[in-house]
């Protein structure tokens, strides 16, 4: 069965350092691999999706991540964090065999950006 | 596009009373997602529609949880009797998936916090 597992419930960066939060997936077939950020109170915002195109994937707000089959990893950067960018973060993962549309969520990292 | 809207945005009750919650999609949207997030368990698909269908229904975690889609432009949950481990975030979720192609972008609605006293 598919799943992903998020290394780390709470990641706290610096503004302007590296933001780096991880995301290691399990499946028996190629996946979809997804990045979504959640701000207080609000629903899930797509960041950037894995379709077995590119495997350096660039998404929205200067975040990109990066498919490595050889490690099953799927870890999400940003080169300088930001104070807007704290929020959480949710890697999820879909397969063929449920045609797609059914995404299994890892249980998210929580980001701290500190002045 | 107003989004995904989702009714109530709160919503507190007692034990053993009937909850429904709404959802309606975005316009033109073929596909509708329910999920469950709570801290225990994350974030969890309870159901999902195509073009007004249950499509995997696998997700819900007892018969007190109904779920319908009537037509294109709304959905609801439904949880009788409601129990206080219901407690949690619900939200929708709906997306277009172009002809060809094998999915697209889920968008999701605010959630409705539910609170079962």
């Amino acid at each position: 069965a598919q799943s992903v597992t998020q290394l780390g419930s709470h990641v706290s960066v610096s503004e302007g350092a590296l933001v780096l939060l991880r995301c290691n997936y399990s499946s028996s077939v190629p996946p979809y691999l997804f990045w979504y950020v959640q701000y207080p109170n609000q629903g899930l915002q797509l960041l950037l999706k894995y379709t077995s195109a590119a495997t350096l994937v660039k998404g929205i707000n200067g975040f990109e991540a990066e498919f490595k089959k050889s490690e099953t990893s799927f870890h999400l950067t940003k080169p300088s964090a930001h104070m807007s960018d704290a929020a959480e973060y949710f890697c999820a993962v879909s397969e063929k065999n449920t045609g797609f549309q059914k995404l299994v969520f890892g249980t998210g990292t929580r980001l701290l950006v500190s002045p | 596009d107003a989004g995904v809207i989702q009714s109530p945005r709160h919503e507190v009750t007692e034990m053993g009373q009937e909850v429904t919650l709404r959802c309606k999609p975005i316009s033109g949207h073929d596909y509708l997602f329910w999920y469950r997030q709570t801290m225990m368990r994350g974030l969890e698909l309870l159901i999902y529609f195509n073009n007004n269908v249950p499509i995997d229904d696998s997700g819900m975690p007892e018969d007190r949880f109904s779920a319908k889609m009537p037509n294109a432009s709304f959905s609801t949950l439904k949880i009788q009797p409601s129990e206080p481990r219901d407690s949690a975030v619900y939200f929708c979720a709906s997306s277009l998936v172009p002809p060809g192609e094998k999915l697209h972008e889920q968008y999701f609605g605010p959630g409705t916090r539910l609170t079962v006293t």
